[in-house]
């Protein structure tokens, strides 16, 4: 089993709907946790990093379910612009070193 | 701008050479780290590093090598040994203290035939 999982989608999502997606984890002992978005053939860019209690920027809100280990990402009134893969990543333990990364889950916003 | 560079943005090299990626930083992180992407993967953690002269192996270090003699470099070679050298390489940072979130540099495409 992968420690981090995410449905590859893709998410076809009408511009201006609410899309929403999840990343489960399997080290219960993870310490933090983040949303990357990467497009296409470039590098991931930090999104938002994931608190304990929610956190939300704007149109975007993201989740942690400790019980269920898992996160969440939601995105509302998408935009042609947030068409992109999202990557969910774990820190294993409360050190620099110990990242592991989704694959990814892709999302296609249409006008 | 503070930033991660990486050179060149693609690379094309024949099978049995060694091939080092270049990867800079300007942010004062302590820590860098070297991943590899696949088509349809997760990055995967090759090499990190969190002090100058220190570095540890990641997930897939076997036909990798890299060095850390300055605290804003950590370039990374690709040896003959690596079987399947052809990926996306991707260089990161981060501070020394939680939550420890990661910048990447616009990565290397990396071709061997």
């Amino acid at each position: 089993r992968k420690e981090v999982e995410q449905d590859p989608g893709p998410f076809n999502v009408p511009e201006g709907a609410t899309v929403a997606f999840n990343c489960t984890y399997s080290n219960s002992a993870s310490q933090s946790f983040f949303w990357y978005r990467q497009d296409c053939r470039k590098e991931p860019k930090l999104l938002m990093s994931v608190y304990s209690s929610g956190n939300e920027d704007g149109r975007f809100t993201a989740q942690l379910n400790r019980a269920s280990q898992y996160i969440s990402l939601l995105i509302r009134d998408s935009k042609l612009s947030d068409s992109a893969t999202y990557l969910c990543v774990v820190n294993t333990a409360d050190s620099w070193g110990k990242f592991q990364f989704g694959a990814g889950t892709q999302v296609v916003v249409t006008p | 701008d503070g930033g991660i560079t990486q050179s060149p943005k693609y690379l094309f090299r024949k099978e049995g050479q060694n091939v080092t990626l270049s990867c800079e930083q300007n942010l004062n992180h302590d820590a860098m780290y070297w991943y590899r992407q696949d088509p349809g993967q997760g990055l995967r953690l090759i090499y990190y590093s969190q002090i100058v002269n220190d570095f540890q192996k990641g997930d897939i270090a076997e036909g990798y090598s890299v060095s850390r003699e300055k605290k804003e470099s950590f370039p990374l070679t690709v040896t003959s040994a690596q079987k399947n050298p052809t990926a996306f390489y991707l260089c990161a940072s981060s501070t020394g203290q939680g939550p420890y979130e990661q910048y990447f540099g616009p990565g290397t495409r990396l071709t061997v035939t």
